[in-house]
């Protein structure tokens, strides 16, 4: 039972390079979100997807982009990678508004 | 001020020991409630699930919402060494798509 799949576990980019980062939930969940975690600062929300063919801002979307792919995938995108975007990213989806969120196990980024 | 602030610790238990985790928040329409355990390098899980105020019980653990206080508690009963780990709350209103999360404590517990 996967739950939520990430991909790649870690990476490792020059100030400048893009990459993206793939989640896929097989749980048949509406929506999906990707956070950041960084010491000190707990999870941030960066974008979200309500449902398929929806996308919104959370609360630091800057420097990000995100395609909800199919109901299942959900990905984010960093075109031009900068150092303070090293953080660890997690992926979640949820049935919908304000149920519980279930996370993957993590894209640990760094940037140099 | 944070949407949600929680002492992150570190808290260091003996087995078998009461342990009392805490989050305050500012916002008076939050309704949603989770608790979430986090082990090193891992995802957070969802541990607890609560709506408005009240308390709910699964197995060792115990959460309570006093939305007058706005304050929010898990106990865990019986603590193990496999408890260790980082826990984080998170809450959301119903009148956004957001929950915020705290930063999480820290806890060890020693056989």
């Amino acid at each position: 039972n996967a739950g939520v799949t990430q991909t790649p576990k870690f990476q490792v980019l020059k100030t400048g390079q893009s990459m993206t980062l793939q989640c896929a939930q097989d749980m048949n969940h509406n929506s999906m979100y990707w956070y950041r975690q960084d010491p000190g600062m707990g999870l941030r929300l960066i974008y979200y997807s309500a449902s398929e063919g929806t996308t919104d801002k959370g609360e630091v979307p800057n420097g990000y982009n995100v395609s909800r792919l199919n109901k299942r995938e959900f990905s984010l995108r960093l075109e031009s990678a900068a150092p303070s975007q090293t953080s660890v990213y997690f992926c979640a989806s949820s049935q919908g508004d304000y149920q519980p969120q279930h996370f993957g196990d993590g894209t640990r980024l760094s940037i140099l | 001020q944070k949407e949600v602030e929680q002492d992150p610790g570190p808290l260091s238990v003996p087995e078998g020991a009461i342990v009392s985790l805490n989050c305050t928040y500012s916002n008076s329409a939050f309704q949603y409630f989770m608790w979430y355990r986090q082990y090193s390098r891992k995802g957070p899980e969802l541990l607890m699930y609560t709506y408005s105020s009240g308390n709910k019980e699964d197995g060792r653990f115990t959460a309570q919402v006093d939305k007058s206080s706005k304050y929010i508690s898990l106990f865990i009963r019986d603590s193990q060494p496999s408890d260790s780990a980082t826990y984080l709350c998170a809450m959301a209103s119903n009148t956004g798509n957001q929950f915020y999360f705290g930063t999480g404590t820290s806890l060890t517990v020693i056989p």
